[in-house]
């Protein structure tokens, strides 16, 4: 199976600052990768796919970029409601569906 | 609107089996794919298997396969995950989610509220 390596694990930053997380792929996995947010008690929601596009509804400060096997997810503006586990998936290597081990992003 | 409902809690002693079902509603159901994800208390998110709800085909993650069934129910849009065998590493919360066409894409734009399955003797 495609191994995903999240970095970093857990981050605190202030409202308003520019967060980023990465994602490794062990292997070229394209751009078949998507980003997902999950809050506490909460189902994961799809906000990007194909590395870079944005699910309908989702809020412009999320972002995502890269291809091959480097990954980078982005919140511009980070907001209190940002408060979440974010995970990286791949779906290069069908029917083994992959996700990263997971960064939880809190406020300072 | 598009919905997953899933069915409650479950305590299960080693050994037994557990099986969970996933109600779709708000979407035609045999139309897109369903995958099963689980994760473990304060763990991440761990892919299951896939089933078409058009024809039943199935795709099971490896280290599951043999004790895992997935099925759907097309007369009431609903599909349902059998766990047998159950260990205490098999405590987790476990989600349905569609994935985006009826072939397995692996993106998953709507998930069902997650059922709570508990191992323990």
């Amino acid at each position: 199976d495609i191994q995903m390596t999240q970095s970093p694990s857990s981050l605190s930053a202030s409202v308003g600052d520019r967060v980023t997380i990465t994602c490794q792929a062990s292997q070229d996995i394209s751009n078949y990768l998507n980003w997902y947010q999950q809050k506490p008690g909460k189902a994961p929601k799809l906000l990007i796919y194909d590395a870079s596009n944005l699910e309908t509804g989702v809020p412009s400060r999320f972002s995502g970029s890269g291809s091959g096997t480097d990954f980078t997810f982005t919140i511009s503006s980070l907001q209190p409601e940002d408060i979440a586990t974010y995970y990286c998936q791949q779906y290069d290597n069908l029917p083994a569906v992959t996700f990263g081990g997971g960064t939880k992003v809190e406020i300072k | 609107q598009v919905q997953l409902v899933q069915s409650g809690a479950e305590v299960k002693k080693p050994g037994a089996s557990v099986k969970v079902s996933c109600k779709a509603s708000g979407y035609t159901f045999t139309s897109y794919g369903i995958s099963w994800v689980r994760q473990a208390p304060g763990q991440g998110l761990e892919w299951m298997g896939w089933i078409s709800a058009y024809n039943g085909n199935t795709n099971y993650a490896q280290k599951l396969q043999g004790r895992v069934t997935m099925t759907t129910d097309t007369s009431t849009s609903t599909a349902y995950m059998e766990l047998r065998s159950l260990r205490s590493d098999d405590t987790a919360v476990y989600y349905c989610a569609r994935d985006w066409e009826q072939q397995l894409v692996g993106t998953f734009d709507y998930w069902g509220q997650g059922t709570l399955v508990t191992v323990s003797s």
